[in-house]
């Protein structure tokens, strides 16, 4: 199995431009979950979604954060406007319901200048 | 809701020397413990969790926990470390069973370790 695919793994972009981040999940897995990671705030769950079905997305900072997961296969998160406090890594995680640990992508690394 | 708290920031220790990283949590109800690993520039990844029965939990890599409930503490511990364990490392809680699944993380604790 190939485990989480996150892309890109990197992107650097300017202020005010449009963001779009991608996962898809490991086969046969039904929960996924959209994570930011910065050195002041930790790691913070932004939302989750079960069956893709969005079930919390009380960690969404903002409007201008938004998660799709349109099918069982892939799911995006977009940031627009970005601003140049958006700058973190992102990560994607699943799970599937028989199994309590979540399997983490490698992560995208984002800078907003 | 739960609560998690790493009490050291950074670990520095010398390699083949023992190492403890702690966790302590706070929750109302039953929990389901884990700790992640993070190697440099990679995503998180299981070491090893604690769902119910003994309370000494072994892992990957040689590492083992200790769940206190009395002490709501789940320590990380390895006899001997080495450089190759450097990393950050994670502990999570979720609501033991019948509850949501919904992950909180501590703030990580940096391990170093030095030849």
């Amino acid at each position: 199995d190939a485990g989480v695919i996150q892309s890109p793994r990197h992107e650097v972009t300017e202020m005010g431009q449009e963001v779009t981040l991608r996962c898809k999940p490991i086969s046969g897995h039904n929960s996924l979950f959209w994570y930011r990671q910065t050195m002041m705030r930790g790691l913070e769950l932004l939302i989750y979604f079960n069956n893709n079905v969005p079930i919390d997305d009380s960690g969404m900072p903002e409007d201008r954060f938004s998660a799709k997961m349109p099918n069982a296969s892939f799911s995006t998160l977009k940031i627009q406007p970005s601003e140049p406090r958006d700058s973190a890594v992102y990560f994607c995680a699943t799970k599937t319901s028989g199994r309590d640990e979540q399997f983490f992508g490698p992560g995208t690394r984002l800078t907003v200048l | 809701a739960q609560s998690v708290t790493q009490l050291d920031s950074q670990v520095p220790v010398f390699e083949e020397a023992p190492v403890e990283l702690r966790c302590n949590y706070s929750s109302s109800v039953s929990v389901y413990l884990f700790w992640y690993v993070q190697y440099p520039n990679q995503g998180l990844q299981l070491l090893l969790k604690y769902l119910s029965g003994s309370t000494l939990v072994k892992g990957i890599n040689g590492f083992e926990a200790e769940f206190n409930k009395s002490q709501t503490s789940f320590h990380l511990r390895k006899p001997s470390v080495h450089i190759s364990d450097t990393a950050e490392y994670f502990c999570a809680v979720t609501k033991g069973p019948g509850g949501s699944y919904i992950p909180t993380f501590g703030r990580g604790t940096s391990l170093i370790v030095h030849p």
